[in-house]
C-alpha cells in the first residue's frame, strides 16, 4: 500500500524565521511529488517534482526531491505570519488504471508576529 | 486517527451512464468536499457541504451533482458520464470552522470511455 508521511505535524516559528517541512514516501511506480498550500476551501498547488537533486523555487519557498531516499523537502525562508497553513505533500504513482494520489497527513505551520 | 473512505478505487464507465462515487468519513465532521486532479491542474473543487442536506458549488459544479443525505456520507453523482469526466476524484472532510484541515480519501480513479 503506498504511504506518504509529513513531518513534523506541526510546527510554531515567529516571522523571520527559515523552516524546513518533511515529507516521506513508499510507493510502487512513483510518477511525481506535489506541495499544496492549504488555508482555505482547495489546497493551492505550489510544486510538482519529478527528478532527484533539481531545487524548485518560487519567491521564499523551494523544494528538493530525492529519488533514492525517497523523501522531499520544502523550505521556506523569512517566513511571514500569511505563511500560516497546513501544508500538504502527495505522491503520484502509476498503476494499469493510471496515475494514483496519496496525501500525507499534512503541516500544520503558524507563524507569530 | 480519521479515517475517509472511497466506495471504489478504480471504475471505468460508459459514455452516458450515471454514476455515483460514495465517500464516507468516520470523526463526525461537518464539512465534506469533493475534489479532482488532473495532471498540471492541481486539486480543483467540485462541491462541498458543510451540513446535512447542505451543499455549495466549488469552482468546476458543471455536469456533476451531489447529495448528503447523513453526516457521515457525500454523494458525487455524474448524470451524464462525459468523456472530459475521466479523472481523478478525491473526497476529503473536516470540522466546522476548519475547512483548511482536510483530510483527504485514497481517490477514486473514474475512467470514461
Amino acid at each position: 500500500e503506498d504511504k506518504v508521511v509529513q513531518s513534523p505535524l506541526s510546527l510554531v516559528v515567529h516571522e523571520g524565521d527559515t523552516v524546513t517541512l518533511n515529507c516521506s514516501y513508499e510507493v510502487t511506480n512513483f510518477r511525481s511529488l506535489l506541495w499544496y498550500k492549504q488555508e482555505k476551501k482547495a489546497p493551492t498547488f505550489l510544486f510538482m517534482l519529478t527528478s532527484s537533486g533539481i531545487e524548485k523555487k518560487s519567491g521564499r519557498l523551494s523544494s528538493i526531491l530525492d529519488k533514492k531516499e525517497l523523501f522531499s523537502i520544502l523550505n521556506i525562508t523569512a517566513t511571514q505570519t500569511g505563511d500560516s497553513a497546513i501544508y500538504l505533500c502527495a505522491v503520484e504513482a502509476v498503476d494499469n488504471a493510471g496515475n494514483m494520489l496519496t496525501f500525507g497527513g499534512g503541516t500544520r505551520l503558524m507563524v507569530k508576529p | 486517527d480519521v479515517k475517509v473512505t472511497q466506495s471504489s478505487r478504480y471504475l471505468v464507465k460508459r459514455t452516458g451512464e450515471k454514476v455515483f462515487l460514495e465517500c464516507v468519513q468516520d470523526m463526525d465532521h461537518e464539512n465534506m468536499f469533493w475534489y479532482r486532479q488532473d495532471p498540471g491542474l492541481g486539486l480543483r473543487l467540485i462541491y462541498f457541504s458543510y451540513d446535512v442536506k447542505m451543499k455549495e458549488k466549488g469552482d468546476i459544479p458543471e455536469g456533476y451533482s451531489v447529495s448528503r443525505e447523513k453526516k457521515e456520507r457525500f454523494s458525487l453523482i455524474l448524470e451524464s458520464a462525459s468523456t472530459n469526466q475521466t479523472s481523478m476524484y478525491l473526497c476529503a472532510s473536516s470540522w466546522a470552522g476548519q475547512a483548511y484541515e482536510q483530510y483527504f480519501g485514497p481517490g477514486t480513479r473514474l475512467t470514461v470511455t
